[in-house]
């Protein structure tokens, strides 16, 4: 079974600096999705970023990219230039090739924002 | 509509009574999924709908949890005589297809079992 595991439950991160989060998963599949939302209090999850595993090529949105290290399993998430509406709970999701909607999530990290 | 839309946002029940929620996903969307949050077990895979195939129910953690999917639209997730460990955020999402594309989220039901 697939398992994803983020390490730390809590960040913090003051206001314009950078800040990254962790995440490692386990599977044994070698097509697979990863991906990191973020659940702000309104409950919503919002897809953040996603990364194909055949992909070399780390994934970025805007102010958000990831760190993708297939050997090692990881899949980390760095914040640059962090803003007050980045505060939420961020959760590292991981989907196999076969079963793309089956997402199996990570216990997430609250991320506060510091003005 | 818009985006995925769920109902109740809230709902507060007694233990043994059977309660039902509904999701309704992004037009034209085939697929649909079921997840549970919960303080204990984080977020939990349920069930998944696509197009006239089989649901995946692989997820349901008892056979008091159900699902059906009415005209490949509208989903409804029924829990019957409900236990106080059933509560928790139900979150519905929504594809275009299961391979490749962005999954949707609805902001949940949230269900308090008393």
């Amino acid at each position: 079974a697939q398992t994803v595991t983020q390490s730390q439950p809590e960040m913090s991160v003051q206001e314009a600096e950078t800040v990254t989060l962790s995440c490692t998963y386990d599977t044994s599949e070698s097509d697979y999705y990863l991906f990191w939302y973020k659940q702000p209090p309104s409950r919503q999850m919002i897809l953040v970023i996603r990364q194909e595993a055949y992909k070399q090529q780390n994934a970025t949105e805007n102010r958000f990219s990831v760190n993708f290290q297939k050997a090692a399993k990881s899949f980390s998430l760095k914040i640059s230039d962090s803003q007050l509406g980045d505060a939420a709970m961020y959760f590292c999701a991981y989907a196999g090739g076969t079963s793309y909607g089956k997402l199996t999530f990570g216990q997430g990290t609250i991320l506060t924002v510091h003005p | 509509g818009a985006g995925v839309s769920q109902s109740p946002s809230n709902k507060v029940t007694e233990k043994g009574k059977d309660v039902e929620l509904r999701c309704d996903p992004i037009s034209g969307h085939t697929a649909l999924y079921w997840y549970r949050q919960s303080l204990g077990q984080g977020l939990e895979f349920l069930i998944y709908f696509q197009g006239n195939s089989a649901p995946d129910k692989s997820g349901l953690p008892s056979d008091r949890f159900s699902a059906e999917r009415t005209g490949g639209s509208v989903s409804t997730l029924t829990i019957q005589r409900t236990q106080q460990e059933d509560s928790a955020v139900y979150l519905c999402a929504s594809s275009l297809q299961p391979s490749g594309n962005t999954i949707y989220f609805g902001e949940g039901s949230w269900l308090t079992v008393v």
